[in-house]
């Protein structure tokens, strides 16, 4: 079994949709946890971090983490076909946060 | 802005033979990494040099070398192609390592196949 699961997809959601990215994680020392976005032949970019237990938002996008289940999820509210990309989840134990687990990536595509 | 730049962009290699990856970095980071990225498999660390003159392995190690050759540049060398080297390879850095407030910054990627 995998430390990160994350379901590949491919997600499918029209525009102005809310969508919700998922991933479970088996290691209980992880307490750093970020979400990266990946468009096609690039290379991923940060695009929420958050430490320990809680919710962050910034601007449409909403990052959660429930340490009690090892569950961590991304939200995106008003989808906009900008945002059809791989989006990775990636997470750390204390004192290396930046040698990070990630997950396998969903591929995430919003239609007109 | 360049951030991290990563050369070549594509590379077929016959088995057996070596390369190169070259990245650099001008942002002034410390720490800078090597990640290969294959299908269903996520992004696994390679190696990393957590600043200048330091090299470490990661969970991925065997088949390649590294080389920090200053603050800026951090080079993955493949001795000898296995066609299980195919892959898309990523640089990235960071400001230090094992720091919260210290993401990671990517390349746009290498992408490798091995015949």
């Amino acid at each position: 079994q995998k430390e990160v699961e994350q379901d590949p997809g491919p997600l499918s959601v029209p525009e102005g949709a809310i969508v919700s990215l998922n991933c479970t994680y088996s290691n209980s020392a992880f307490q750093y946890f970020m979400w990266y976005r990946q468009y096609s032949r690039k290379g991923p970019e940060l695009l929420m971090y958050t430490y320990s237990s809680g919710n962050k938002e910034d601007g449409r996008f909403t990052a959660q983490v429930d340490k009690s289940s090892k569950y961590i999820s991304l939200f995106i509210r008003d989808s906009q076909p900008s945002d059809s990309a791989t989006y990775l989840c990636a997470m750390s134990g204390p004192g290396t946060a930046s040698k990070l687990t990630f997950g396998t990536g969903t591929r995430l595509q919003v239609t007109l | 802005n360049a951030g991290v730049t990563q050369t070549p962009k594509f590379q077929v290699l016959k088995t057996g033979q070596s390369m190169t990856l070259q990245c650099a970095q001008d942002m002034n980071h410390n720490s800078m990494y090597w990640y290969r990225q294959d299908p269903g498999m996520g992004l696994r660390l390679i190696y990393y040099s957590a600043s200048e003159g330091t090299t470490d392995k990661g969970e991925v190690p065997n088949g390649y070398n590294v080389s920090r050759l200053n603050k800026r540049e951090f080079s993955l060398r493949l001795e000898s192609a296995a066609p299980s080297q195919t892959s898309v390879y990523f640089c990235a850095s960071s400001e230090s390592l094992g720091t919260y407030n210290s993401p990671l910054h990517f390349g746009n990627g290498t992408r490798l196949t091995v015949t």
